[in-house]
């Protein structure tokens, strides 16, 4: 069963920066699409980005895209989420998430417990 | 760009009774593609149904998802005390790739 762990999460500045993490268990990391996906306090939930199996594609929601870069690196069970500029609006907690299947993207599951990010000056 | 509407906000039952929760999509989509997520407070989503009518590992069979078009249906058969939360429904759209979600319905304890 996969495990994953987000950690970075914290207060931070209007327009400053902010880096997520997200440590995947289990040897499969690999061969799955990965997601960010965000919920703002009371709020529903709202995805962010999502990235290929191979780091070959990445897809952003319009109000990060330009701002936000999510990356990861597969030798080391790793997603990432890059955020820039960072705006009041972009508090939230930030779920790391997995495709369902190897062979798919259309569904997310299993997700990681988040990790909180504040906005304020 | 894709809306999901789900309806009610809210959902009073009492344990034992029938839930049916609605997701609206403002354009047609595909039901291969809708997911149903339920949320407990201070816990992650987790997928109930995916697909058609798919459920997940461990999903009881209470639950079942119906629909086409643009209107699509959450139903719990019958309420348990766990089932009380927030559930929310999802659309995969290609070109560019979107995950859209609705905005959730509580189900509460009456």
């Amino acid at each position: 069963q996969v495990q994953l762990v987000e950690s970075g999460g914290g207060v931070v500045q209007p327009g400053r920066s902010l880096r997520l993490s997200c440590a995947a268990s289990g040897s499969s990391f690999r061969s799955f699409a990965m997601y960010w996906v965000r919920q703002a306090p009371g709020k529903g939930l709202e995805w962010v980005a999502v990235i290929w199996s191979d780091g070959s594609n990445k897809y952003y929601a319009d109000p990060v895209n330009g701002r936000f870069t999510i990356s990861r690196d597969n030798s080391k069970n790793t997603l990432y989420l890059q955020m820039d500029n960072l705006r009041a609006d972009d508090t939230a907690i930030y779920y790391c998430a997995r495709a369902l299947y190897s062979s798919s993207w259309y569904w997310i599951d299993p997700w990681g417990q988040g990790t909180l990010v504040t906005v304020a000056s | 760009e894709l809306v999901l509407t789900q309806s009610p906000d809210t959902l009073s039952l009492s344990p034992g009774e029938r839930a049916t929760l609605s997701c609206r999509a403002s354009q047609s989509v595909s039901i291969a593609y809708l997911a149903w997520y339920q949320q407990k407070p201070g816990q992650a989503p987790r997928l109930l149904i995916h697909g058609a009518s798919d459920r997940a590992t461990g999903i009881p069979d209470r639950f079942t998802a119906s629909g086409s078009g643009t209107d699509f249906t959450l139903t719990i058969s019958r309420l348990e005390p766990e089932d009380f939360a927030v559930y929310y429904c999802q659309q995969y759209t290609a070109s560019p790739p979107r995950w859209t979600f609705g905005q959730g319905t509580k189900v509460e304890i009456k």
